[in-house]
């Protein structure tokens, strides 16, 4: 049982090219959700599915796309990179269903640069 | 959305007992109050919730004012582990969406 799982590890990227990040998890959650932080700051979300087939924008979804890809894995696109863009970003999962609060479950994050 | 207020840090000793206040007082009667912490390098982790009365686990206890109007983390005895950014969260909405304030700083010295 790995939880949830994100790759790449880290990723450094020049201004204007593009990359996916991929997001994958094995506790059958419904929910997923896509987080940046950036450095001495909490994480800010930046897109959520509810439920497989499921996408909705969370506070700072400029810049980037999401793929409800199936039950297990959410994907993070940046088209079009940009320095503001550099931050750490974190994928989690949860059980969560309308009206009912559960815990979410991280994962180790990627560490993403763009110059 | 409602919001949380924590302190910038707190100091503890090890093997002594950490209580780390949120205040949260515009809090609706539907917002769960969410606890999680960030070791340096890693993802958050979750601590535990609450709706109204209070709540332990394995890792902690959480004591909710009477009122609701603030909460408190108790963790029973601190390790150098427990060396972390605590953030209280309120979850305002059906699909749990957190929205992370700065947190407080926990540093445990041996």
């Amino acid at each position: 049982n790995a939880g949830v799982t994100q790759t790449p590890k880290f990723q450094v990227l020049k201004t204007g090219q593009s990359m996916t990040l991929q997001c994958a998890q094995d506790m059958n959650h419904n929910s997923m959700y896509w987080y940046r932080q950036d450095p001495g700051m909490g994480l800010r979300l930046i897109y959520y599915s509810a439920s497989e087939g499921t996408t909705d924008k969370g506070e700072v979804p400029n810049g980037y796309n999401v793929s409800r890809l199936n039950k297990r894995e959410f994907s993070l696109r940046l088209e079009s990179a940009a320095p503001s863009q550099t931050s750490v970003y974190f994928c989690a999962s949860s059980e969560q269903e309308a009206g009912h609060s559960y815990e979410q479950y991280f994962g180790p994050g990627t560490r993403l640069t763009v110059t | 959305d409602a919001k949380t207020t924590q302190p910038n840090s707190m100091e503890s000793n090890e093997e002594e007992p950490v209580h780390l206040p949120c205040n949260h007082s515009t809090i609706s009667g539907t917002d769960y109050i969410h606890w999680y912490r960030q070791l340096p390098s890693q993802g958050p982790e979750y601590v535990i919730h609450g709706l109204t009365s209070n709540v332990n686990n394995r890792m902690a206890s959480l004591a909710i004012a009477e009122d609701r109007k603030s909460s408190t983390l108790i963790l029973h005895r601190a390790t150098l582990r427990d060396a972390a950014v605590y953030y209280c969260i309120l979850t305002t909405d059906s699909w749990g969406k957190l929205q992370f304030g700065a947190g407080t700083q926990v540093v445990v010295t041996p």
